[in-house]
């Protein structure tokens, strides 16, 4: 499958835990982005990274919130201390090129719950 | 700023036509279709940049008016397969870099 792969499809947290949300690009893609969806609603912009670099991060809340996208492996966004207001739908998308002028393909997303 | 897509919802019949629509207050650089099913990934219909290009694949086509900063698709036709919720992504001038701003969604659904 040469698609945006995301895991976990389904990710269940208890308050104050931490949660990991793993994409890897399609094949000769090296932009990623991290969008989240709330229920009936649009998705929103949280990060934009590049191999090893974090390009714009305005969309991503200052605290508890981080991401990377190492030079080997998938890109990761991590959600430390969670809390029930996390709870959505992570979707990662992923472009072959910088700008806005590019298509960006989406993964099936991660449905993160939190208890 | 968030752009705004109408209708929010629309019920059409098979073989019927339906426009969506998708307006910013800012100027826009590109306008990016994307159309998801429930529980799936949004799929990339098309990307239309300034100029008032417009684009088609198949019976589903979009326009992009640069001036009154707002884009159209235009389903023709409909097939049951259409149903699901179209999203419009934007980008403005002011150096993006790629990250879109998305509307809240159409709820398109088509009935045999």
């Amino acid at each position: 499958n040469a698609g945006v792969m995301q895991n976990p499809r389904h990710l269940v947290r208890r308050r104050g835990q931490e949660a990991r949300l793993r994409c890897s690009p399609m094949k000769g893609h090296s932009h990623v982005y991290w969008y989240r969806q709330l229920p009936e609603e649009g998705l929103k912009f949280m990060v934009y990274l590049q191999k090893e670099n974090i390009i714009d991060e305005s969309g991503m809340p200052k605290e508890r919130f981080s991401a990377e996208f190492p030079k080997e492996g998938p890109s990761i966004l991590r959600i430390q201390q969670v809390v029930r207001g996390d709870s959505a739908a992570y979707f990662c998308a992923s472009s072959q090129q910088r700008g806005s002028n590019q298509p960006q393909h989406f993964g099936d997303g991660t449905r993160l719950s939190i208890l | 700023q968030q752009p705004v897509q109408s209708p929010q919802a629309v019920i059409l019949r098979e073989g019927e036509d339906a426009v969506i629509n998708c307006s910013s207050s800012k100027a826009l650089y590109s306008v990016h279709w994307y159309r998801q099913k429930h529980g799936e990934a949004p799929v990339f219909l098309m990307i239309l940049l300034k100029g008032g290009e417009q684009k088609g694949h198949d019976k589903i086509s979009a326009s992009f008016n640069e001036k009154k900063q707002q884009s159209s698709l235009y389903l023709t036709a409909s097939q049951l397969s259409y149903s699901g919720t179209y999203f419009c992504g934007t980008s403005d001038y002011g150096g993006s870099q790629g990250n879109l701003i998305f509307g809240k969604g159409t709820k398109l659904s088509v009935k045999p």
